[in-house]
């Protein structure tokens, strides 16, 4: 299937880390991406990872892979009110006869002050 | 400036009409990519491209077609609207198939049909 799963709704402090997860259930996923949507525009890449990589570190970014639960989180460090957007999770199978580049439902982030 | 470019920003549109949303990129890229967004649902693939000249179904593709006459093209039909078509509009493009690289997204086009 090409189903990816995420919670809806996440609230937290200012200076707080937040943690914002995302199941997947096509094991032929090749990468993972975690996109930002701020209001009234469009997506823009945060990061990702390959499906042979257990975690990926960026800034206060950092990405967890769990390829055999097919669970992949992203957690923000000292979040701050910029990150207050929405974040979906993506799958891309990369295989060659398919391109799909498959969203969740995307995850809203409110921080509070 | 290299991108994506949408048009229309927004429409209203009566049911049953038809309506074409156009989709430009400047950058060579081979895979092209339309979703519609709506509260809970996240984004959903419409129709997709991996090069021009084919075009692929995604999850959501009734009602909508799409071509690819050239690289920089891949406008979106509504052949007749319905109310249930009423969404944000997000044309993507990405550089290959190969799923390493990073996919651009459009302003969107917010459709309503009445």
């Amino acid at each position: 299937g090409e189903d990816v799963e995420q919670s809806l709704f996440l609230s937290v402090r200012e200076g707080d880390s937040s943690v914002i997860n995302c199941t997947y259930t096509d094991s032929s996923s090749t990468y993972l991406y975690w996109y930002k949507q701020e209001p009234g525009a469009g997506l823009q890449l945060l990061t990702y990872i390959f499906s042979n990589m257990d975690m990926k570190q960026d800034q206060r970014l950092t990405v967890l892979l769990n390829k055999k639960d097919k669970h992949l989180s992203l957690r923000i460090a000292d979040t701050q009110t910029g990150d207050s957007a929405i974040y979906f999770c993506a799958e891309s199978k990369g295989s060659s006869n398919t391109g799909k580049l498959i969203f969740g439902q995307g995850t809203t982030l409110q921080v509070k002050p | 400036i290299a991108g994506i470019t949408q048009a229309p920003t927004s429409q209203i549109l009566a049911a049953g009409r038809r309506m074409t949303l156009r989709c430009t990129q400047d950058m060579r890229h081979n895979a092209m990519y339309w979703y519609r967004q709506d509260l809970g649902l996240g984004l959903r693939l419409i129709h997709y491209s991996n090069t021009a000249g084919t075009t692929g179904k995604g999850e959501v593709p009734d009602g909508y077609s799409v071509s690819r006459a050239n690289t920089d093209d891949f406008p979106l039909t509504l052949a007749s609207a319905v109310p249930s078509q009423t969404s944000v509009y997000f044309c993507a493009s990405r550089d290959g198939t190969g799923g390493n690289t990073e996919a651009f997204f459009g302003q969107g086009t917010r459709l309503t049909v009445v």
